[in-house]
């Protein structure tokens, strides 16, 4: 079975600042990785993803990821943070494999909040 | 604007009723995905179509069925609702059937049982 824990359910970081959201993932097979952002009202847009070769994985909006075995780690960077930047963030992750008889399943960890301080 | 579309954005109705939620998914997509996002649950993974065949479940309950046309739109029905029915629905797509494809999700559908 797999699972994603976010740690921090709120982040905040002034406007410039490096912004770390962190997620360590379990899985017995290897994984795909999925960052996606949600603004308010809104649904779930994809950042960025990681299936296989290159470990550093560059996004959307400036944001990069990198997937890092040996720690089950896959936290999210962006070395400058901006207002437009505050939103939620859900780390997730899938596989093609058959559990229970079912094909395949995208889990979602809790998410989170990120705030931006002018 | 991802290209998926859901209707109704949103659906208040009483416990015990049933509705219908629809989705229709980006152009050239054959996959569609149903979420639910509610406070005490956070987002789960509902139900797979593809290309009109239910491909993967995850935790969907007895009383929600869903389906998908040959015009790979799709409907999620639940049935019996009851108050912690209460979420945001969301419809994603995706071209393939496999997970490592980018799913793109709808805007939502927000349902509150009363």
């Amino acid at each position: 079975a797999q699972s994603v824990t976010q740690l921090g359910s709120h982040v905040s970081v002034s406007e410039g600042a490096l912004v770390l959201l962190r997620c360590n993932y379990s899985s017995s097979v290897p994984p795909y990785l999925f960052w996606y952002v949600q603004y308010p009202n809104q649904g779930l847009q994809l950042l960025l993803k990681y299936t296989t070769g290159a470990t550093l994985v560059k996004g959307i909006n400036g944001f990069e990821a990198e997937f890092k075995k040996s720690e089950t780690s896959f936290h999210l960077t962006k070395p400058s943070a901006h207002m437009s930047d505050a939103a939620e963030y859900f780390c997730a992750v899938s596989t093609d494999m058959n559990y229970g008889g079912s094909q395949g399943n995208l889990i979602f960890g809790k998410g989170t909040k990120l705030s931006v301080k002018p | 604007d991802s290209g998926v579309t859901q209707t109704p954005k949103h659906l208040i109705t009483a416990t015990g009723q049933r509705v219908t939620l629809r989705c229709s998914p980006r152009s050239g997509d054959l996959s569609v995905y149903w979420y639910q996002q509610s406070l005490d649950q956070g987002l789960q993974f509902l139900i797979q179509y593809y290309n009109g065949e239910e491909r993967a479940k995850g935790n969907i309950l007895e009383r929600f069925s869903a389906q998908q046309f040959p015009d790979l739109h799709s409907e999620l029905n639940l049935s019996s609702l009851e108050l912690g029915d209460s979420a945001l629905y969301f419809c994603a797509s995706s071209v393939g059937v496999t997970w490592r494809n980018e799913q793109y999700f709808g805007p939502g559908t927000r349902l509150t049982v009363t």
